[in-house]
């Protein structure tokens, strides 16, 4: 059974960088694509964006493309989120998921909450 | 951009009930259409994927149609653990997710 787990800071200040990693477990991150949706509190899912584990292959939410870079790496068998110049409107919970070809998300992370504070 | 806007943002239902909820997108999908079902403080969980298809696990109460703009998710008759936040998802060519719709105890 996949499983994946997120870590990092859960408290990142105001315009600094929020870096999260997503460890996968049960099986392999070769051959699979693999995503970053958030959550902010109280509201609705927002798609970060996802990437091939080649790293050959990004694709981030228009809304965020100038600020956020996944990449693998796979003799860690990780992913990882960057989100530079945060702001208070990214505090949310971050989920990391497993991505289908065909565009649905079948193994999530249990999600981290990141809180930036002024 | 594809806009996907989900109904009602709300519903209160009973167990046993016959439930419906929509996702219309802003121009044509195809089949590209997917459904979490989200209870508090736990991830999304993949119900039904492209338009139709129902995810390994999940009961057969739980069904999908559409094609184009227009989508449903049904459950058939509601059970006790149905009671959650239920989301639609685009697979293409964004992620984008629905807004959510909210399924309450009557």
């Amino acid at each position: 059974q996949v499983q994946l787990q997120e870590s990092g800071p859960g408290l990142v200040k105001f315009s600094e960088t929020l870096s999260l990693t997503c460890t996968v477990s049960g099986g392999s991150i070769s051959g699979y694509y693999w995503g970053w949706i958030r959550q902010p509190p109280g509201k609705g899912l927002e798609y970060i964006g996802y990437v091939h584990d080649t790293g050959s292959t990004n694709r981030y939410n228009p809304s965020l493309t100038s600020r956020v870079t996944i990449s693998v790496d796979t003799s860690r068998n990780r992913f990882s989120l960057r989100l530079t110049s945060a702001t208070a409107a990214d505090t949310a919970v971050y989920y990391c998921a497993r991505l289908d070809k065909n565009g649905y998300y079948d193994y999530w992370g249990q999600g981290t909450l990141v809180t930036v504070s002024s | 951009d594809i806009q996907m806007t989900q109904s009602p943002p709300s519903l209160s239902a009973s167990v046993g009930d016959r439930v419906t909820i929509t996702c219309r997108a802003s121009q044509n999908i195809n089949r590209y259409l997917n459904w979490y079902q989200q209870k508090p403080g736990k991830a999304p969980k993949l119900l039904i994927y492209v338009t139709s298809s129902l995810q390994s696990g999940v009961p057969s109460r739980f069904s999908g149609s559409g094609s184009g703009t227009d989508f449903t998710l049904t459950i058939s008759s509601l059970q006790p653990e149905d009671f959650a936040t239920y989301y639609c998802q685009l697979s293409y060519p964004i992620h984008t997710f629905g807004q959510g719709t909210k399924l309450e105890i009557k």
